[in-house]
Protein backbone atom coordinates (compact mmCIF):
# COMPACT_ATOMS: atom_id res chain seq x y z
CA UNK A 1 0.00 0.00 0.00
CA UNK A 2 0.92 3.57 -0.13
CA UNK A 3 3.35 5.32 2.80
CA UNK A 4 3.91 8.73 3.06
CA UNK A 5 6.76 10.36 4.59
CA UNK A 6 6.68 14.22 5.85
CA UNK A 7 9.53 16.01 6.78
CA UNK A 8 10.44 18.07 9.14
CA UNK A 9 8.07 17.07 12.26
CA UNK A 10 8.76 20.65 13.62
CA UNK A 11 9.67 24.35 11.41
CA UNK A 12 9.99 27.43 13.16
CA UNK A 13 10.26 30.72 11.14
CA UNK A 14 10.38 34.24 11.63
CA UNK A 15 7.32 36.24 10.25
CA UNK A 16 8.01 37.28 6.93
CA UNK A 17 10.11 34.18 5.99
CA UNK A 18 9.16 31.15 3.96
CA UNK A 19 8.39 28.03 4.76
CA UNK A 20 8.73 24.99 3.23
CA UNK A 21 7.60 21.26 4.04
CA UNK A 22 8.07 18.50 1.92
CA UNK A 23 6.81 14.56 1.12
CA UNK A 24 7.47 11.20 -0.61
CA UNK A 25 5.30 8.90 -1.09
CA UNK A 26 5.74 5.36 -2.44
CA UNK A 27 3.18 4.46 -5.09
CA UNK A 28 3.91 5.77 -8.40
CA UNK A 29 0.00 5.17 -9.54
CA UNK A 30 -1.52 7.81 -6.63
CA UNK A 31 -2.49 10.47 -8.52
CA UNK A 32 -3.86 13.25 -5.88
CA UNK A 33 -2.11 15.02 -3.54
CA UNK A 34 -3.52 17.56 -0.63
CA UNK A 35 -2.10 19.61 1.82
CA UNK A 36 -4.89 20.33 5.02
CA UNK A 37 -3.67 22.39 7.76
CA UNK A 38 -5.23 21.08 11.48
CA UNK A 39 -5.66 23.78 14.10
CA UNK A 40 -5.82 22.77 17.69
CA UNK A 41 -8.77 20.78 18.36
CA UNK A 42 -10.42 20.96 14.66
CA UNK A 43 -10.79 19.09 12.12
CA UNK A 44 -8.54 19.29 8.77
CA UNK A 45 -8.72 22.02 6.18
CA UNK A 46 -7.51 21.89 2.84
CA UNK A 47 -5.48 24.92 1.79
CA UNK A 48 -4.08 23.43 -1.34
CA UNK A 49 -3.90 20.13 -3.76
CA UNK A 50 -2.12 18.92 -6.86
CA UNK A 51 -2.91 16.33 -8.89
CA UNK A 52 -0.61 14.31 -11.24
CA UNK A 53 -0.64 16.10 -14.50
CA UNK A 54 0.54 19.13 -12.99
CA UNK A 55 4.04 20.12 -11.92
CA UNK A 56 3.11 23.24 -10.05
CA UNK A 57 0.10 24.87 -8.33
CA UNK A 58 0.12 28.49 -6.70
CA UNK A 59 -2.77 30.30 -4.70
CA UNK A 60 -1.43 33.52 -3.31
CA UNK A 61 1.47 33.13 -0.48
CA UNK A 62 0.69 28.78 -0.99
CA UNK A 63 2.06 26.65 -3.58
CA UNK A 64 2.73 23.38 -4.46
CA UNK A 65 4.95 21.66 -6.21
CA UNK A 66 5.53 17.75 -8.02
CA UNK A 67 8.03 15.49 -8.99
CA UNK A 68 6.50 12.45 -10.17
CA UNK A 69 9.58 11.41 -10.97
CA UNK A 70 11.13 11.25 -7.96
CA UNK A 71 7.78 10.58 -6.32
CA UNK A 72 7.74 13.45 -3.90
CA UNK A 73 5.56 17.08 -3.55
CA UNK A 74 6.30 20.08 -1.52
CA UNK A 75 4.40 22.90 0.17
CA UNK A 76 5.63 26.49 0.03
CA UNK A 77 4.21 29.13 2.14
CA UNK A 78 5.60 32.63 1.37
CA UNK A 79 6.08 35.62 3.92
CA UNK A 80 4.27 33.62 6.69
CA UNK A 81 1.95 35.14 9.15
CA UNK A 82 1.33 34.26 12.57
CA UNK A 83 -1.97 32.72 12.04
CA UNK A 84 0.04 30.13 9.72
CA UNK A 85 0.96 28.63 12.69
CA UNK A 86 -0.89 25.35 12.95
CA UNK A 87 0.02 21.30 11.99
CA UNK A 88 0.49 20.99 8.55
CA UNK A 89 -0.51 17.59 6.94
CA UNK A 90 0.16 16.44 3.74
CA UNK A 91 -1.75 13.24 1.58
CA UNK A 92 -1.66 11.02 -1.37
CA UNK A 93 -4.60 9.20 -2.89
CA UNK A 94 -4.82 6.78 -5.73
CA UNK A 95 -8.45 7.33 -6.95
CA UNK A 96 -8.73 3.36 -7.79
CA UNK A 97 -8.34 2.17 -4.02
CA UNK A 98 -11.73 3.83 -3.27
CA UNK A 99 -10.10 7.67 -2.55
CA UNK A 100 -8.83 7.00 0.61
CA UNK A 101 -6.13 8.92 1.65
CA UNK A 102 -3.43 8.19 3.51
CA UNK A 103 -1.83 10.98 5.15
CA UNK A 104 2.42 12.04 6.33
CA UNK A 105 2.85 12.18 10.06
CA UNK A 106 2.41 16.12 10.34
CA UNK A 107 4.15 19.12 10.35
CA UNK A 108 4.24 21.69 13.53
CA UNK A 109 4.93 24.92 11.77
CA UNK A 110 5.54 28.00 14.61
CA UNK A 111 5.58 31.65 12.50
CA UNK A 112 6.98 33.91 15.76
CA UNK A 113 6.82 37.39 15.28
CA UNK B 1 -16.52 24.53 -0.03
CA UNK B 2 -18.77 21.56 1.06
CA UNK B 3 -19.68 21.32 4.25
CA UNK B 4 -19.34 17.75 6.71
CA UNK B 5 -20.64 18.15 10.36
CA UNK B 6 -20.01 16.11 13.13
CA UNK B 7 -21.61 15.44 16.46
CA UNK B 8 -21.21 15.67 19.07
CA UNK B 9 -17.91 17.50 19.24
CA UNK B 10 -17.25 15.98 22.59
CA UNK B 11 -18.26 13.51 25.01
CA UNK B 12 -16.86 12.12 27.72
CA UNK B 13 -18.54 8.70 28.71
CA UNK B 14 -18.13 5.91 31.61
CA UNK B 15 -15.84 2.82 31.03
CA UNK B 16 -18.00 0.17 29.59
CA UNK B 17 -20.79 2.24 27.92
CA UNK B 18 -21.50 2.78 24.03
CA UNK B 19 -21.01 6.12 22.41
CA UNK B 20 -22.47 7.13 19.00
CA UNK B 21 -20.95 9.48 16.78
CA UNK B 22 -22.44 11.25 13.72
CA UNK B 23 -21.56 12.58 10.84
CA UNK B 24 -23.43 14.48 8.31
CA UNK B 25 -23.10 16.14 4.63
CA UNK B 26 -24.79 19.22 4.60
CA UNK B 27 -24.96 20.23 1.23
CA UNK B 28 -23.83 17.34 -0.69
CA UNK B 29 -24.73 13.42 -1.10
CA UNK B 30 -21.99 11.08 0.03
CA UNK B 31 -22.09 7.38 -0.55
CA UNK B 32 -18.95 7.18 1.14
CA UNK B 33 -17.55 8.59 3.95
CA UNK B 34 -14.74 7.77 6.08
CA UNK B 35 -13.81 7.47 9.06
CA UNK B 36 -10.44 8.50 11.25
CA UNK B 37 -8.65 8.24 14.69
CA UNK B 38 -6.38 11.16 16.13
CA UNK B 39 -3.98 10.60 18.89
CA UNK B 40 -2.31 13.50 20.50
CA UNK B 41 0.07 14.78 18.30
CA UNK B 42 -0.16 11.93 15.77
CA UNK B 43 -1.35 11.67 12.25
CA UNK B 44 -5.23 10.98 11.00
CA UNK B 45 -5.61 7.11 10.79
CA UNK B 46 -7.74 5.72 8.35
CA UNK B 47 -9.98 3.76 10.44
CA UNK B 48 -13.03 2.29 8.09
CA UNK B 49 -14.86 3.53 5.04
CA UNK B 50 -18.57 3.65 5.35
CA UNK B 51 -20.97 2.93 2.23
CA UNK B 52 -23.89 3.90 2.06
CA UNK B 53 -26.38 0.48 1.87
CA UNK B 54 -23.71 -1.83 2.30
CA UNK B 55 -21.06 -2.85 4.85
CA UNK B 56 -18.61 -0.67 5.84
CA UNK B 57 -14.55 -1.59 4.96
CA UNK B 58 -12.27 -1.85 7.47
CA UNK B 59 -8.51 -1.43 7.65
CA UNK B 60 -6.25 -4.11 8.96
CA UNK B 61 -6.33 -3.96 12.88
CA UNK B 62 -9.32 -2.13 13.45
CA UNK B 63 -12.20 -4.15 14.88
CA UNK B 64 -15.64 -4.01 13.33
CA UNK B 65 -17.74 -5.76 16.47
CA UNK B 66 -15.73 -2.37 18.63
CA UNK B 67 -16.64 0.63 16.03
CA UNK B 68 -19.89 -0.03 14.45
CA UNK B 69 -20.81 1.39 11.40
CA UNK B 70 -23.87 2.89 9.95
CA UNK B 71 -23.92 4.73 6.64
CA UNK B 72 -28.53 4.36 6.63
CA UNK B 73 -28.54 7.53 3.71
CA UNK B 74 -26.77 9.61 1.38
CA UNK B 75 -25.95 12.02 4.23
CA UNK B 76 -25.56 10.16 7.44
CA UNK B 77 -23.03 7.83 8.48
CA UNK B 78 -22.24 6.79 11.83
CA UNK B 79 -19.71 5.03 13.87
CA UNK B 80 -20.73 3.87 17.43
CA UNK B 81 -17.74 2.78 19.87
CA UNK B 82 -18.98 -0.09 21.65
CA UNK B 83 -17.80 -0.98 25.33
CA UNK B 84 -15.50 1.89 25.45
CA UNK B 85 -12.44 1.73 27.65
CA UNK B 86 -10.03 4.43 28.57
CA UNK B 87 -7.57 3.89 25.48
CA UNK B 88 -10.29 4.55 22.90
CA UNK B 89 -10.20 8.18 24.12
CA UNK B 90 -9.26 9.68 20.94
CA UNK B 91 -10.11 12.71 18.59
CA UNK B 92 -12.29 10.87 15.88
CA UNK B 93 -12.65 12.49 12.26
CA UNK B 94 -14.79 12.03 9.63
CA UNK B 95 -14.62 12.93 5.64
CA UNK B 96 -16.52 13.00 2.95
CA UNK B 97 -15.70 13.20 -1.02
CA UNK B 98 -17.64 15.81 -3.12
CA UNK B 99 -16.74 15.51 -6.27
CA UNK B 100 -12.42 15.22 -6.59
CA UNK B 101 -12.53 16.80 -3.11
CA UNK B 102 -12.22 15.49 0.16
CA UNK B 103 -14.16 17.15 2.96
CA UNK B 104 -13.46 16.66 7.10
CA UNK B 105 -15.58 17.10 9.72
CA UNK B 106 -14.80 19.39 12.99
CA UNK B 107 -14.20 16.21 14.83
CA UNK B 108 -15.57 14.62 17.81
CA UNK B 109 -13.58 14.17 21.28
CA UNK B 110 -13.98 11.38 23.13
CA UNK B 111 -12.82 10.93 26.45
CA UNK B 112 -13.80 7.19 28.24
CA UNK B 113 -13.10 7.52 31.87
Amino acid sequence: GENVEQHPSTLSVQEGDSAVIKCTYSDSASNYFPWYKQELGKGPQLIIDIRSNVGEKKDQRIAVTLNKTAKHFSLHITETQPEDSAVYFCAAMLREYGNKLVFGAGTILRVKS
Amino acid sequence: GAVVSQHPSRVICKSGTSVKIECRSLDFQATTMFWYRQFPKQSLMLMATSNEGSKATYEQGVEKDKFLINHASLTLSTLTVTSAHPEDSSFYICSAPNRDYQYFGPGTRLLVL
